[in-house]
């Protein structure tokens, strides 16, 4: 049973234009989101989180949307540039924080130039 | 401040045999967690340990096990390999264990199982 899935396998954007990855949960117990971001040859790396009471979050291109009804969250990176072409990984937790963090199978970014 | 350690970086191992895989956190933590990750599958939790205690554990069969140290290191053994347990296996530290934060991921070790 997978509980975060993110459906798109990969995407491809030009570069400069927005890119939007999706995900979305099965688990209402889960309360804290994150994305991570992947390059080949290295572990992921954290790029931005978003708890349940929040429905939107901020780190300059990057902004997390979460809508708890529809359970699903979006990335969204604006403008895209060549070096956020990487595997992208939706994650979820839920409170207390058991460490037990879902990830989903991940979406491959290419920016195209 | 150092990051997440992991060794070896690579292994080859046959099929039968069994293999130990080795992570450092980054100082201070003690949460330290496991993960496997196939073509495909994304990322799948192994196990979680703190403070020398197995918290949490994923679906994966008995022949995965782990443990940590008290200098908050840990391993992970598979034992019996399997052709489909060649993976790229991860290790991820995080702080407190308490509040929602992120965990800081290892190069990882990638195995393979011939």
């Amino acid at each position: 049973d997978q509980q975060v899935k993110q459906n798109s396998p990969s995407l491809s954007v030009q570069e400069g234009r927005i890119s939007i990855l999706n995900c979305d949960y099965t688990n209402s117990m889960f309360d804290y989101f994150l994305w991570y971001k992947k390059y080949p040859a290295e572990g992921p790396t954290f790029l931005i989180s978003i708890s349940s009471i929040k429905d939107k979050n901020e780190d300059g291109r990057f902004t997390v949307f979460l809508n708890k009804s529809a359970k699903h969250l979006s990335l969204h990176i604006v403008p895209s540039q060549p070096g956020d072409s990487a595997v992208y990984f939706c994650a979820a937790s839920q409170y207390p924080r058991d460490d037990k963090i879902i990830f989903g199978k991940g979406t491959r970014l290419h920016i195209l130039p | 401040k150092a990051g997440v350690t992991q060794t070896p970086r690579y292994l080859i191992k046959t099929r039968g045999q069994q293999v130990t895989l080795s992570c450092s956190p980054i100082s201070g933590h003690r949460s330290v967690s496991w993960y496997q990750q196939t073509p495909g599958q994304g990322l799948q939790f192994l196990f979680e340990y703190f403070s020398e205690t197995q918290r949490n554990k994923g679906n994966f069969p008995g022949r995965f096990s782990g443990r940590q140290f008290s200098n908050s290191r840990s391993e992970m053994n598979v034992s019996t390999l399997e052709l489909g347990d060649s993976a790229l296996y991860l290790c991820a530290s995080s702080g407190t264990g308490d509040l929602n934060t992120e965990a800081f991921f290892g190069q990882g070790t990638r195995l393979t199982v011939v």
